[in-house]
This record gives C-alpha cells, sequence and structure tokens, in this order.
C-alpha cells in the first residue's frame, strides 16, 4: 500500500519542550513538504525539499527545523522558540508529471503545547 | 506575493444541486492548481490539477475551470450529495526562476461544504 504516513496522530508537549514529527513516504517521490493549518485558515507552508540532504524555508520558517537524509523521510521538529506551536501539520510529497507537480498529503499530525 | 481567495466561506444547499465554488488569485504567472478535499480532522485528497496551459479538467461529478488571465478557478459539483460535505480547499503553485516550478502551494482558507439530506 502506497502512501503517506504521519505519527503520531495527536501529540501533546509541555511549552519549552522540542518536538519531532514524523513523515514517511514509499511512493519514490522526490520532493517533501511541511504545512501547518490553523483553525478556519488554508495551509501555510514550513519548509520544504527537493531532493537528498537539501531543503528550503517556506512562509512560516521561524521555529521548525528539518532534516531529509533518506528520500523517504522528512521529519520536522518544534523547537521552543515557535511561539504558537500548537496547530494541525501536514506533510506532502510530490511527483513531477511533466510539466507540472501533483502533491499528495499525509494524514495530518495535531500538536497540543500547554 | 500570491495571495489565494476562496468564496463563499461556507455554503449550504440540499441535496442533488448543482454548485460551484469560487478561487481567485492575484498573481496570473501559475505554474498549476490544484483542487482539494478535507475531511474535519483528517489530511487533504486531491481531486484535480490544472495545469496552466488547460482550460478544464473533469473527474466525474466534479469539473474544474480556470482563466489565468483573470485569476479565477471555478469547482462545480454537479448532483450533490451528502457525502460531499467537506472543506474544499485550492492551492496554486508559482512559477520560480528558472521557468519551472518547485511545487511550493499557496493555498486559499477554503469553502466548508454541507450538503444535506
Amino acid at each position: 500500500d502506497g502512501g503517506i504516513t504521519q505519527s503520531p496522530k495527536y501529540l501533546f508537549r509541555k511549552e519549552g519542550q522540542n518536538v519531532t514529527l514524523s513523515c514517511e513516504q514509499n511512493l519514490n517521490h522526490d520532493a517533501m513538504y511541511w504545512y501547518r493549518q490553523d483553525p478556519g485558515q488554508g495551509l501555510r507552508l514550513i519548509y520544504y525539499s527537493q531532493i537528498v540532504n537539501d531543503f528550503q524555508k517556506g512562509d512560516i520558517a521561524e521555529g521548525y527545523s528539518v532534516s531529509r537524509e533518506k528520500k523517504e523521510s522528512f521529519p520536522l521538529t518544534v523547537t521552543s522558540a515557535q511561539k504558537n506551536p500548537t496547530a494541525f501539520y501536514l506533510c506532502a510529497s510530490s511527483i513531477y508529471r511533466g510539466p507540472t507537480y501533483e502533491q499528495y498529503f499525509g494524514p495530518g499530525t495535531r500538536l497540543t503545547v500547554t | 506575493k500570491q495571495e489565494v481567495t476562496q468564496i463563499p466561506a461556507a455554503l449550504s444547499v440540499p441535496e442533488g444541486e448543482n454548485l460551484v465554488l469560487n478561487c481567485s488569485f492575484t498573481d496570473s504567472a501559475i505554474y498549476n492548481l490544484q483542487w482539494f478535499r478535507q475531511d474535519p480532522g483528517k489530511g487533504l485528497t486531491s481531486l484535480l490539477l490544472i495545469q496552466s496551459s488547460q482550460r478544464e479538467q473533469t473527474s466525474g461529478r466534479l469539473n474544474a475551470s480556470l482563466d489565468k488571465s483573470s485569476g479565477r478557478s471555478t469547482l462545480y459539483i454537479a448532483a450533490s450529495q451528502p457525502g460531499d460535505s467537506a472543506t474544499y480547499l485550492c492551492a496554486v503553485s508559482i512559477i520560480n526562476a528558472g521557468g519551472t516550478s518547485y511545487g511550493k502551494l499557496t493555498f486559499g482558507q477554503g469553502t466548508i461544504l454541507t450538503v444535506h439530506p
């Protein structure tokens, strides 16, 4: 079964702690993305990676970090520097269907920081 | 900076109605436009993707159109069903300096659709 998995589905942390969200895909997609969704809002891009060992900041990268050591994996760390970390986090990957990319999304992780 | 707006924010219709969801974007230099469906607490499901050179795409009861010059797209849902109830999001990817795309998407806020029996 090909797809994108995110774990855990729900995550609770105390303020001041770093937390890492997992994203794995077995679609053989080159590009991967992290988005954040707040209630009543669309998604905003945090980080993206076009290839292994390379990644770029999106629109709201402050307080987040990522790594891309393997093609299948793109973990996101929410650091204590992120002022409002409580949100729904979505991971995506995309394949190039010349001449365009089509994105596929995971089920999301809901992070609550108190 | 690209901005995407979706109207209406919420829509409630009786089962069987045909309906139109609207999406507008400020920068017409897009690479493609994608419509997604999101059920409460879930990830996004891709419905239709329209390349910048295309005018429309169809899948079953769904038809999406794109008018790049006016910065508009519409999603038409025929013969709506209660199972169509969800949030519908449109997103655009923009052209980078090299004339291609990194696949990054800019999203609208979504339209919450409720189809009641």
